[in-house]
C-alpha cells in the first residue's frame, strides 16, 4: 500500500512549457484534490475531484486542468507554464467527498518556471 | 465563506516547555477543524481533528487541541515540546457535510524548539 504518490519530485520548466503533475493512490479513495503551497500562504485548493469522470474548481484554479478518468488517478496539467506557477504542489485523497474524513497527503512536486 | 488565521508565523519554544499554536476560524455553520503537520521537504499528516463530538480532541504526538466556539478558536497545545516537533503547523476548516471535504488552511506556524 504506497498511499499517495506524486511523480516527478522536482521539474523545472520553462515559461510557454506545458507539463503534467502525476498522481495516484491505491487508497480507493473518492475524493482526491491538488493544492499548491507558497511561503506564507499556506495551501490553497487548486482544482477537486468526488469521483472518476467528476471534477471542480477550487480557490485557484487559473492555468490548471484535471481530468479523473480513474478512480486511482489524478494528473494536474498545466498548460502554458508561468513564473507565478512556482510552487510545491502537493495532491490529497480522502475516502469519501463528504464529511470529517482525513485527507492523506503525497511528498509533493517542487516546480520552478524560468 | 470559510477561513482560517494562524497568529504567529514563526513560535519558538524551549525544550519541555509548553507548545501554544494559536488558530481561529470563521465558518457560517459548525465547521470541522483539523491541525496538520508538515516535516521539512514531506507532504502534511494529521495530527488531530474536531467534529462536533467532545470539545476536547487528542492526537498524536501529545498533542491536543480545544475547540471554542465562543472564542471561535482551535488552539493546538503540548504541555512539554520536544526536538522532535519542529515542523510547520497548520489549521483547517471544513463545513459540514453536504459539501465535498474542500479544507481552507491557514498559513502556517513554524515551530522551532531550542535546547
Amino acid at each position: 500500500n504506497a498511499g499517495v504518490t506524486q511523480t516527478p519530485k522536482f521539474q523545472v520548466l520553462k515559461t510557454g512549457q506545458s507539463m503534467t503533475l502525476q498522481c495516484a493512490q491505491d487508497m480507493n479513495h473518492e475524493y482526491m484534490s491538488w493544492y499548491r503551497q507558497d511561503p506564507g500562504m499556506g495551501l490553497r485548493l487548486i482544482h477537486y475531484s468526488v469521483g472518476a469522470g467528476i471534477t471542480d474548481q477550487g480557490e485557484v484554479p487559473n492555468g490548471y486542468n484535471v481530468s479523473r478518468s480513474t478512480t486511482e488517478d489524478f494528473p494536474l496539467r498545466l498548460l502554458s507554464a508561468a513564473p507565478s506557477q512556482t510552487s510545491v504542489y502537493f495532491c490529497a485523497s480522502s475516502p469519501v467527498a463528504t464529511g470529517p474524513y482525513e485527507q492523506y497527503f503525497g511528498p509533493g512536486t517542487r516546480l520552478t518556471v524560468t | 465563506a470559510q477561513s482560517v488565521t494562524q497568529l504567529g508565523s514563526h513560535v519558538s519554544v524551549s525544550e519541555g516547555a509548553l507548545v501554544l499554536l494559536r488558530c481561529n476560524y470563521s465558518s457560517s455553520v459548525p465547521p470541522y477543524l483539523f491541525w496538520y503537520v508538515q516535516y521539512p521537504n514531506q507532504g502534511l499528516q494529521l495530527l488531530l481533528k474536531y467534529t462536533s463530538a467532545a470539545t476536547l480532541v487528542k492526537g498524536i504526538n501529545g498533542f491536543e487541541a480545544e475547540f471554542k466556539k465562543s472564542e471561535t478558536s482551535f488552539h493546538l497545545t503540548k504541555p512539554s515540546a520536544h526536538m522532535s516537533d519542529a515542523a510547520e503547523y497548520f489549521c483547517a476548516v471544513s463545513e459540514l457535510p453536504g459539501t465535498a471535504s474542500k479544507l481552507t488552511f491557514g498559513t502556517g506556524t513554524r515551530l522551532q524548539v531550542t535546547l
